[in-house]
Formats: C-alpha cells, structure tokens, sequence
C-alpha cells in the first residue's frame, strides 16, 4: 500500500545534540513537507520541498535542518539549536505543490522528548 | 495574522445525534478548506475539501459548508457513531498554497 514512513515513532534527545527524523514516501509525490504539532495549536510548517535537491523554509525554521536528494525522501534534523524540541512532528506530501486544491497525506509521525 | 480558529473545548455527544464542529478564519480569505480527522498518536487523514465557491458537500455522512459572509465553515457528522470519536482539523489554504491549520477540536461520541 502506498503511504508515508515516519521512523523512529520515540525519539530521546541529549543536550547538545544532533538528531534525525526520517520520512519515506511511496507515493511518487512531489512535494514534501515537515510539521510541528505541539499542544493546543495548529500544525506549523517548518520546511518544504516541491522538488528534489530543493527546499524552503516554512514559519519555524530555526534549529532545524532538511535535505531531499531523493524524490521519496525528505529527512528533518533538529540541531541543538532548536531550544524547545519537544513536540510531535509529522511529515506530508501531496502530489504537487501550487496546486490550490491538494489535500495532504500524512505520516504517523515521531514524537521528540528531551532527556 | 491569519488565522484558523477552532473551539478548542471538547464536543461531547450521544451516538445517533448530529455533530457539528466550527472553523472560523480570520484575516484572510482561504480559496478552500480542508477537514481532517486525527486520531491519538496518528497523523491526520483527510475527509474533504469545499472550495469558496461552493456552499456545500457532502461525503457519505459527513457535510461541510463554507459561509464566506460569516468567514465560517461547520462540519456536520450525522448519525454519529463512537468510531467518530477524532480530533477534527480544519484547514485554510490559497494562493501560493500555504495552508494554515486550526488547533483542531476533540469530538467524544458516547454510546
């Protein structure tokens, strides 16, 4: 079945500390997105990326970092910069981006905790 | 800022009743809007989509209307069952498709 692969479903994070959210698509979409879902609010944006080897930056993009060189893949890094991490963040895609009327497919996410 | 805004109290119901959730949209006009249904510890799966110049739709039991006068739109779940039990997202989008989501509202369908 297609869909979108979020691993792993935990993650711990030490101070000072890099890590990395993968997402998987096998939806043959283009675009890719990364969400933060915190408590009591909306999803926010942090990045997406309409092609392969390209991105842009979403309304909470510091501390966080992503790479697409592959056109299923688009993982997210949350640097030590990021002061506030924990959060549950979710990864979409929809089949383009600019097309005012595609809905999103999401994955089940990865929820962040700091040790 | 624009905004999507949702009740942020839980809707609490009986099986069989009608559900009606609100999205109300605020400094800017959204050329459509999106329903998702989430479940605890899951990402959002769509329902439906109703553009600005469509009052309604419809989608088995569910309908979604979209007042541009009163910026609102309401999602209306009948007959509902306890499998409806979700947190409802609402979601603006327009041009340059930056789509803005509201904090979504918890529906609680008791038997």
């Amino acid at each position: 079945d297609g869909g979108i692969t979020q691993s792993p479903k935990y993650l711990f994070r030490k101070e000072g500390q890099n890590v990395t959210l993968s997402c998987e698509q096998n939806l043959n979409h283009d675009a890719m997105y990364w969400y933060r879902q915190d408590p009591g609010q909306g999803l926010r944006l942090i990045y997406y990326s309409q092609i392969v080897n390209d991105f842009q930056k979403g309304d909470i993009a510091e501390g966080y970092s992503v790479s697409r060189e592959k056109k299923e893949s688009f993982p997210l890094t949350v640097t030590s910069a990021q002061k506030n991490p924990t959060a549950f963040y979710l990864c979409a895609s929809s089949v383009t981006r600019g097309v005012s009327n595609q809905p999103q497919h999401f994955g089940d996410g990865t929820r962040l905790s700091i040790l | 800022s624009q905004k999507i805004e949702q009740n942020s109290e839980a809707l609490n119901i009986q099986e069989g009743k009608t559900a009606t959730l609100t999205c109300n949209y605020t400094n800017y006009s959204p050329a459509y809007l999106q329903w998702y249904r989430q479940d605890p510890g899951r990402g959002p799966v769509f329902l439906l989509l109703i553009r600005e110049n469509e009052k309604e739709k419809r989608k088995e039991r569910l309908k979604v209307t979209f007042d541009t006068t009163l910026k609102q739109s309401l999602f209306h779940i009948t007959a509902s069952q306890p499998a409806d039990s979700a947190t409802y997202l609402c979601a603006g989008g327009g041009s340059a498709s930056k789509i803005i989501f509201g904090s979504g509202t918890r529906l609680s369908i008791r038997p």
